[in-house]
């Protein structure tokens, strides 16, 4: 069966220190895979998707970017993060594009 | 373009009364459907789907939704609530090879003893 992993789980970073943050699938080939964040009390915002290797789309001009340099492994990262790069980050894939997608337990970032 | 209305922020119901969460989308095509359900501090889990076939469709958790394509609706119904329930729920709407899935903004469901 098809397992979603995301660390950490939790962290605080201060305002201007960089991040990565790391999702991993087990147990499928060529999934596509999402990063969104989520505001408190608000839906989700698509930030990156990826339908293959090295094939990132950003869905918004921010402070963050993304990298897939593994089939299965999709990176989120930033050179300095900011107060509003505060929020709940949830890693998706789907096994193709508009199928449905599963999600992993997510990371809660607070920057300070 | 896609996009889906979940008309209802938030919705209170009593245990054991009926649940029914709405949402409409807007879709040139046949689209795919799907319900998320979310709990505080979790990722989203698929509730149920909806590709093509019967209109009626059933999901986990006693969970179910109907597609209606002559009022864009894929509304979410539960007979019975249980306090476990409370939860975020989330509608979208996607389709093959054409792109990435839209999500609703999500109602919140509580639910009283």
């Amino acid at each position: 069966s098809q397992t979603i992993h995301q660390w950490p789980a939790t962290l605080v970073q201060p305002v201007g220190s960089p991040l990565s943050l790391e999702c991993t699938v087990e147990g499928t080939s060529n999934p596509n895979l999402y990063w969104y964040r989520q505001a408190a009390g608000r839906g989700l915002q698509l930030l990156f998707y990826s339908v293959g290797i090295g094939q990132i789309s950003s869905e918004v001009p921010q402070n963050l970017s993304a990298s897939r340099p593994q089939d299965r492994q999709f990176i989120l990262s930033s050179k300095k993060l900011l107060l509003s790069d505060s929020g709940f980050y949830l890693c998706a894939w789907s096994a193709g594009q508009g199928y449905e997608q599963y999600f992993g337990p997510g990371t809660r970032l607070t920057v300070t | 373009a896609q996009s889906v209305t979940q008309p209802d922020i938030h919705i209170t119901v009593s245990e054991g009364a009926s649940l029914e969460l709405r949402c409409n989308y807007s879709y040139g095509a046949t689209p795919y459907l799907f319900w998320y359900v979310q709990s505080p501090g979790q990722g989203l889990q698929l509730l149920l789907k909806y590709f093509s076939g019967d209109t009626l469709v059933q999901g986990i958790k006693g969970f179910e939704a109907e597609f209606k394509r002559s009022q864009s609706s894929f509304n979410l119904r539960k007979p019975s609530v249980h306090w476990s329930d409370a939860a975020e729920y989330f509608c979208a709407v996607g389709a093959h090879n054409a792109g990435k899935s839209t999500f609703g903004d999500g109602t919140t469901l509580t639910v009283k003893p």
